[in-house]
């Protein structure tokens, strides 16, 4: 139980070009979902929170206008690269969690975006 | 401020070996624990827990886990490598107030035949 699918697994566009990626939780409701950014060989770093139905919660430091999230429904949380540029480049991962404090976070394969 | 520290960056064992991964975290009162797990290229999967209770935790693939309050350290071990372990481990913090989750750098584990 407890499956979180990310799609697209790996992706290349051209610069300025907008990406879209989607989290879904599989078996289960996801109340919250998290994007987290992962240089190479480095530690996950929180982007921002959702919240099925309301507005997400960005973290100190991430544009708000760059990285769009929307999470329309307790399955499917989507993130949107706005005018991917290569310093977007990156690993991308999404969790979900049932939302209380003391239910483990579930995270997906996470995708591999490559700005050109 | 809440922090994680794994101080091993790097570590080299031989298949069969046992393992110990460190895990030290900085918080006012006692978090929930985590362990997890990512192959290169791929997300995080979920080794284990601590919430309350007992303080020896078991987990998937074999692996354990002891939360020490005194020592504000949640190490990982396991007893016998396989070389399928090879991967980078996490540790990770969560607050008993959030949901959210505050991860270490990681200990990319490296396993000899």
């Amino acid at each position: 139980g407890a499956v979180v699918s990310q799609h697209p697994s790996w992706v290349i566009c051209k610069s300025g070009t907008s990406v879209k990626i989607e989290c879904r939780s599989l078996d289960f409701q996801a109340t919250t979902m998290f994007w987290y950014r992962q240089f190479p060989k480095q530690s996950l770093m929180l982007m921002a929170t959702s919240n099925e139905g309301s507005k997400a919660t960005y973290e100190q430091g991430v544009e708000k206008d760059k990285f769009l999230i929307n999470h329309a429904s307790l399955t499917l949380s989507t993130l949107t690269v706005t005018s991917a540029h290569p310093e977007d480049s990156s690993f991308y991962i999404c969790s979900a969690s049932k939302g209380r404090s003391n239910q483990p976070q579930h995270f997906g394969d996470g995708t591999r975006l490559s700005i050109l | 401020a809440q922090s994680v520290t794994q101080p091993d960056i790097h570590i080299t064992v031989s298949e069969g070996a046992s393992l110990e991964l460190r895990c030290n975290y900085s918080y006012g009162a006692t978090p929930y624990l985590f362990w997890y797990v990512q192959s290169p290229g791929q997300g995080l999967q979920l080794l284990l827990k601590y919430f309350s209770g007992d303080t020896l935790v078991q987990g998937i693939k074999g692996f354990e886990a002891e939360f020490k309050r005194s020592q504000s350290s949640f190490n990982l071990r396991k007893p016998s490598v396989h070389w399928s372990d090879a991967a980078e481990y996490f540790c990770a913090v969560g607050p008993y107030n959030t949901d959210k989750l505050i991860f270490g750098t990681g200990t990319r584990l490296q396993v000899f035949p």
